[in-house]
């Protein structure tokens, strides 16, 4: 069966530009997170999605993130006024969401953003 | 704050040896640990999970441990090969959140 997809796996962008960036989990998967991962670092949290509704956004760095899935399916993260400090590759994960915790989460490809 | 360690940006091993990884963590009380292996531009790949009553964990070639009183988890392949290359991931989750805070990672390098 497909993956996690993500859409595009690349995008170079001018800086003060608005970017959304696509995410296609694993079909059935109710849960959905985004992580943000700069050059030689781990992933870092960024927003989780139960259904449509975002169980917790804690990790947006401000309210230029926002990210929407409103069928409870794919996702879309929006980021407005891009600044250079927005480069990194963007991970979206997707799990089942019936564990607990702790289970295990699977990874899209990314999108690398690059804002010049 | 919340700090997790992982040992060492790079670790270079033989063929055939036994690598270990190293995973430390400071101001937080995980639930569940997981280790992560990921390639270059490519996303985390999930490899194994332990929980907090959880001392060990074995697959094929892969072992963790779990020390909730040293705060640390290592991570081992025994036999290791060229094709084990890659970056290994730590990550934690709490027992009130799902979402993972990861290590930095170490990048392994089996040479032949």
């Amino acid at each position: 069966g497909a993956g996690v997809s993500q859409t595009p796996s690349n995008k170079v962008t001018e800086k003060g530009k608005y970017v959304e960036l696509r995410c296609d989990p694993i079909s059935g998967h109710t849960a959905l997170y985004w992580y943000r991962q700069s050059l030689g670092q781990g992933p870092e949290f960024l927003i989780y999605f139960q259904g449509t509704g975002a169980a917790d956004d804690s990790g947006l760095p401000n309210d230029r993130f926002f990210a929407v899935r409103p069928e409870g399916s794919v996702s879309t993260l929006k980021i407005q006024r891009t600044e250079r400090g927005d480069s990194a590759v963007y991970l979206c994960a997707s799990s089942t969401g019936l564990a607990g915790g702790g289970e295990t989460q699977y990874f899209g490809p990314g999108t690398r953003l690059l804002v010049l | 704050s919340q700090k997790i360690e992982q040992n060492s940006e790079a670790l270079n091993i033989q063929e055939g040896k036994t690598a270990t990884l190293t995973c430390n963590y400071t101001n937080y009380s995980p639930a569940y640990l997981q280790w992560y292996r990921q390639d270059p531009g490519r996303g985390p790949v999930f490899l194994l999970l332990i929980r907090e009553n959880e001392k060990e964990k074995r697959k094929e070639r892969l072992k963790v441990t779990f020390d909730t009183t040293l705060k640390q988890s290592l991570f081992h392949i025994t036999a290791s090969q060229p094709a084990d290359s890659a970056t290994y991931l730590c990550a934690l989750i709490s027992s009130s959140a799902r979402q993972l805070t990861f290590g930095s990672g170490t990048q392994l390098t089996v040479l032949p």
